[in-house]
């Protein structure tokens, strides 16, 4: 079976723009869940998707958003981006919500100048 | 917020030698899942271990989880190169149904050969 998927992989952008990042979970899969890692602040939890609906929110501004497929892929999307957006944003999948592993992605390194 | 802790930060040791690496978190948990990370890469999922288990193991992995002091601890037996990485624990809250993972800060191990 493939794994989690995410494109693109490396993406740099400017500050004030907008990006989209895009996850596939692995196949089967229909929870996937987002995740930001920075040096300072480590892994933070983005938000979860189950069956095209958001389950649970982390506490980031409303500039972050996302939305899942009936596919199951997901795609998440950040407007307005600063600075402090740069990092490493990690997809997981996982079969079912709650009990189950999740696998990872090999992430998306957003840098922002 | 950080919910898992792991100690030590850092790990520096030789291949052959064991490694054990110990987090400990603050709320109850349905789960605790450690993963490994080479160099800002993806997360690779090494084992996960559940609320009502005690130990586990997989290959040269060993996972002990003790509830009533809220703690784990990963030993790596034999050590090689290869298993130079960051890893880190995660816990899952019992209840919401979420997959939502709280991730510690990671104890960075390093194996000279």
């Amino acid at each position: 079976k493939a794994g989690v998927t995410q494109t693109p992989r490396y993406l740099i952008k400017t500050r004030g723009q907008q990006v989209t990042l895009s996850c596939s979970p692995i196949s089967g899969h229909r929870s996937v869940s987002w995740y930001q890692q920075t040096p300072g602040q480590g892994l933070q939890f983005l938000f979860e998707y189950f069956s095209e609906t958001q389950r649970n929110k982390g506490n980031f501004p409303g500039r972050f958003s996302g939305r899942q497929f009936s596919n199951s892929r997901s795609e998440m999307n950040v407007s307005t981006l600063e600075l402090g957006d740069s990092a490493l944003y990690l997809c997981a999948s996982s079969l079912v919500p709650g009990t189950d592993t999740q696998y990872f992605g090999p992430g998306t390194r957003l840098t922002v100048l | 917020s950080q919910q898992g802790e792991e100690d030590p930060q850092a790990l520096s040791i030789q291949e052959g030698e064991n490694a054990t690496m110990n987090c400990s978190y603050k709320t109850s948990i349905n789960n605790l899942q450690w993963y490994r990370q080479n160099s800002g890469r993806g997360l690779v999922h090494l084992i996960l271990i559940r609320s009502n288990e005690r130990e586990k193991h997989s290959g040269r992995l060993r996972v002990t989880l003790d509830t009533s002091k809220k703690s784990s601890s990963l030993l790596i037996t034999a050590s090689r190169a290869a298993d130079t990485a960051s890893y880190f624990c995660a816990t899952a809250s019992p209840g919401s149904g979420y997959s939502t993972l709280t991730f510690g800060k990671g104890t960075m191990l390093l194996v000279s050969p």
